[in-house]
């Protein structure tokens, strides 16, 4: 079965340093999803990304967050400056169309800012 | 924008017994409403999911139910099993948006 890929598994990086988060989505999927999830807490939608372009994201996106699609396989998110509560596990998802029709889930990145 | 509220936040059986848990959601323009299982450390799985042209859905032991006039929709667990013991996530989307809105969660635990 197509799976979503991430990478690393875990990052632990310094308060205010960038950290680049990858993923690579199921080769015909198109519509492609970063979520967090805060230890304990419930899954949170970041930002969806469809034909180069950002088609929604959630307040928790601000400037410091981007996302790219560097090449026709990766996709990244980006924290320019992170802060203590940006630690959480981050999921990427992709999804065949709209996401209605459900996404797959890749298996997270664990980012722990100290 | 949406919210949606998931009960209870913990549901304790015993195997063999049945295991429901429920959300409800805000937004009426949603119309599509997974559910998910995520085990300790791992993504969350896509387990059974429904849409707001019908009022209910099984696979085997998992049935969800939908109720749109009231803006609930809840899962069906039957004769749980150890390896059920998991957290559950409800979700809700709607169709001009891509989006899933989640419940809190629900962390079932069957005793064997």
């Amino acid at each position: 079965e197509p799976e979503v890929t991430q990478t690393p598994s875990h990052q632990v990086t310094q308060m205010g340093q960038e950290v680049i988060l990858r993923c690579v989505p199921i080769s015909n999927h198109l519509y492609f999803y970063w979520y967090r999830q805060i230890l304990g807490q419930k899954v949170e939608f970041l930002v969806s990304f469809y034909n180069n372009e950002i088609s929604e994201k959630s307040e928790i996106f601000d400037d410091q967050f981007s996302v790219e699609r560097p090449d026709g396989s990766n996709f990244t998110l980006k924290i320019r400056s992170t802060k203590l509560e940006d630690s959480a596990m981050y999921f990427c998802a992709s999804s065949e169309r709209s996401g209605i029709y459900g996404y797959t889930f890749g298996s997270g990145t664990r980012l722990t800012v100290v | 924008g949406e919210n949606v509220e998931q009960h209870p936040s913990t549901l304790s059986v015993q195997e063999g017994d049945s295991a429901v848990i429920k959300c409800t959601y805000s937004d009426s323009a949603s119309n599509y409403f997974p559910w998910y299982k995520q085990e300790l450390g791992k993504r969350p799985q896509l387990i059974i999911d429904i849409r707001s042209n019908v009022g209910e859905k099984k696979d085997q032991r998992i049935a969800v139910t939908l109720n749109k006039t009231a803006k609930h929709f809840s899962l069906h667990i039957t004769e749980t099993q150890p390896e059920d013991s998991a957290v559950y996530f409800c979700a809700a989307s709607n169709n001009a948006g891509n989006m899933l809105t989640f419940g809190g969660g629900t962390r079932l635990m069957v005793k064997p």
